[in-house]
């Protein structure tokens, strides 16, 4: 398994900023996501963290406001940029390692408040 | 393009009554299977995955979910429920596309679990 380290856990952030939320692996894996979780709803593919090049968007999502970035196999980090509350919402970090497995492990997500 | 649906938002039932948490996919490619629970204030975890080989897979606490083929499903199921199975579980469907990995979730299903 894989362990993920996302920080912030939390913030409380005005409107019109923006918050980097970091994800750092214990190991080098394949691939790496980050989602949204709304309030009482469903996981949200935003983006796919792609090692030295841009990140792969899902439809509804630009890379002006979730700009991502992957420097190397085990770190990403995605920006919420221009914040207003419907931005409020659980960020989460996911890894998948192609050994076999194929499943996709899931940090502890940022919970994020917009005021 | 694939999804995932969970027909059921929410399934109450009593405690050591069985349950069945429904799950059915669409996709025009080969697919891999998984149950994902998340806990009161806590992140995701994996409950089981269907990669390939037998159709019925088990998880340690109980929980089984077969995958239909024909029918684009991959129900979960326990045959007597605990308390401390109280929690959201979400089905989702991973698949190579375009070159790609992605996995999507279904919208989710709490478990109430009643004494």
């Amino acid at each position: 398994s894989a362990v993920i380290s996302q920080k912030p856990s939390r913030d409380i952030c005005q409107r019109g900023t923006s918050l980097t939320i970091q994800c750092q692996v214990d190991s080098q894996v394949t691939m790496m996501f980050w989602y949204r979780q709304q309030p009482g709803q469903s996981l949200t593919l935003i983006a796919t963290a792609n090692q030295g090049s841009e990140a792969t968007y899902e439809s509804g999502f630009v890379i002006d406001k979730f700009p991502i970035s992957r420097p190397n196999l085990t770190f990403s980090t995605l920006t919420v940029s221009n914040m207003s509350p419907e931005d409020s919402s659980i960020y989460l970090c996911s890894v998948i390692n192609f050994k076999g497995r194929n499943e996709a492990f899931f940090g502890q997500g940022t919970r994020l408040t917009v005021v | 393009a694939q999804s995932v649906t969970q027909l059921d938002s929410q399934v109450p039932v009593f405690e050591e009554a069985p349950v069945e948490l429904r799950c059915n996919y669409s996709s025009s490619v080969s697919v891999y299977l998984f149950w994902y629970v998340q806990y009161p204030n806590q992140g995701l975890q994996l409950l089981l995955k269907y990669l390939s080989g037998s159709t019925l897979v088990e998880s340690i606490n109980g929980f089984e979910a077969e995958f239909n083929k024909s029918q684009t499903s991959f129900h979960l199921r326990k045959p007597s429920v605990h308390i401390s199975d109280t929690a959201e579980y979400f089905c989702a469907v991973g698949s190579m596309m375009d070159s790609s990995y992605k996995l999507i979730f279904g919208s989710g299903t709490r478990l109430l679990v009643r004494p």
